[in-house]
């Protein structure tokens, strides 16, 4: 069983549009973290949310922390072709020191 | 340069036959983790590392053995390697705890025929 949900799986668009991707778990998390994975590389930490309905913004990207503390979304606008990965959620659930990662998003902008 | 370093990047073996991969961390971090990424599985934990000579079982350690004799390194050992466990692995270490930044390897895409 899958802790972290993400949805869409897949998700292509052109550049300049707008996009939201999620993630959903049953589970209470302490914290989420957000990660991007371009090919051939290791992931690499975009934003962690910690405060239940945390809004944190980097440059166009818009995390979201539900209230309850059981998910989370990314929003791009303006989309760009360097925007295009894999992206992760991550979280260690309620006094488990494992690190549960989502599935992922595979995005892709085309120019 | 703060980095995770895995070594070898690709590894074709047969089965059975042992093997290890190396993960080294200058960071002086103290959580150190081995994932495999699978396609539609995501990444998964394999096995984690509070400390020196304290090392735990991720959600899929079957196969797999680590240690941590020293803080910087964290190698994953596969004592007998089988076809399913063709996969691509990720060493990654944080500061203190899992709910940390982590920072991973390069990866390692190890193929068991």
């Amino acid at each position: 069983t899958q802790l972290l949900e993400q949805s869409p799986q897949f998700l292509s668009i052109q550049e300049g549009e707008n996009l939201t991707v999620y993630c959903n778990s049953s589970s209470v998390f302490s914290s989420l973290q957000w990660y991007r994975q371009e090919p051939g590389e290791g992931p690499v930490l975009l934003v962690t949310v910690v405060t239940g309905g945390e809004v944190k913004k980097l440059k166009r990207l818009t995390f979201q922390f539900g209230d309850a503390r059981k998910d989370s979304s990314l929003h791009i606008t303006a989309a760009q072709p360097g925007d295009t990965g894999l992206y992760l959620c991550a979280g260690p659930a309620r006094g488990n020191e494992k690190l549960t990662f989502g599935t992922g998003t595979r995005l892709t902008i085309i120019p | 340069e703060a980095q995770v370093t895995q070594n070898p990047r690709y590894l074709i073996t047969v089965t059975g036959k042992k093997l290890t991969v190396t993960c080294s961390q200058n960071m002086n971090h103290e959580y150190m983790s081995w994932y495999r990424q699978d396609p539609g599985l995501g990444l998964r934990q394999i096995y984690y590392s509070m400390n020196v000579e304290v090392t735990d079982k991720g959600d899929v350690p079957e196969g797999y053995k680590v240690s941590r004799k020293e803080k910087r390194n964290f190698p994953l050992i596969l004592e007998s390697p089988s076809p399913n466990q063709t996969s691509l692995y990720f060493c990654a270490s944080s500061l203190s705890r899992s709910a940390d930044t982590q920072y991973f390897g390069p990866g390692t895409r190890l193929t068991v025929l």
